[in-house]
């Protein structure tokens, strides 16, 4: 079984500012991680995601994430915030062992960015 | 590329009637789609899982005679909410996993589409 737990429902940061969004998962083989964002009335958008290899990985809109095993975790970055950041953003949690895998989410984080 | 429709995007409808939600991969094949429910500020909860030319497989909790589905070809599912009830209204997001080529950056990989906001007087 897989679960991933997002630390505090809401973050708020000042425009300019590092976004730091907490994500720590469990699962039982080698985990597929992903985060995606999601705006008011909308799907859902991926931002990134780590299957094998680099543990630094690089998304969309400046964000990155590192994968640390010995922790497990796998926390959503980004230097400096900007007004449009402003979203929820979900981590996900794949075992991707065959066709039918299915992803397990996150609680979410609503980012707030203020001026 | 790897875009996915729903349709409609929102419906209103009366209690005890039945509404269809369509989810279609526009630009590759999905052998299989997911269905999602997610309630105002919470996260998405995993209904079922579609594969093409098959039974949906439900998750626990879920009745299969309320939200039916099909998934009768590689491009479109349907979510049919039968006998609606004003407990049903929620934002019921597809996905669909690239089934196409192996090894391709975005095999495996789930694409969600824009969401339907369902909401049953």
């Amino acid at each position: 079984a897989q679960s991933v737990t997002q630390l505090g429902s809401h973050v708020s940061v000042s425009e300019g500012a590092l976004v730091l969004l907490r994500c720590n998962y469990s699962s039982s083989v080698p985990p597929y991680l992903f985060w995606y964002v999601q705006y008011p009335n909308q799907g859902l958008q991926l931002l990134l995601k780590y299957t094998t290899g680099a543990t630094l990985v690089k998304g969309i809109n400046g964000f990155e994430a590192e994968f640390k095993k010995s922790e497990t975790s796998f926390h959503l970055t980004k230097p400096s915030a900007h007004m449009s950041d402003a979203a929820e953003y979900f981590c996900a949690v794949s075992d991707y062992t065959g066709t039918a895998s299915k992803l397990t989410f996150g609680t979410g984080t609503r980012l707030q960015v203020t001026l | 590329g790897a875009v996915v429709s729903q349709h409609p995007s929102w419906v209103i409808c009366k209690s005890g009637t039945s509404v269809k939600i369509e989810c279609r991969s526009l630009d590759f094949q999905a052998t299989t789609m997911f269905w999602y429910r997610q309630f105002p500020k919470q996260s998405l909860m995993l209904m079922a899982t579609s594969n093409e030319g098959s039974k949906a497989t439900y998750e626990q909790g879920v009745e299969k005679d309320k939200f039916l589905i099909n998934h009768a070809s590689l491009t479109l599912s349907t979510l049919t909410v039968t006998s609606a009830h004003p407990e049903d209204s929620s934002f019921y997001i597809c996905s669909a996993r690239d089934g196409g080529l192996a090894g391709g950056p975005s095999y495996n990989e789930q694409f969600f589409g824009p969401g339907t906001r369902l909401t049953v007087l």
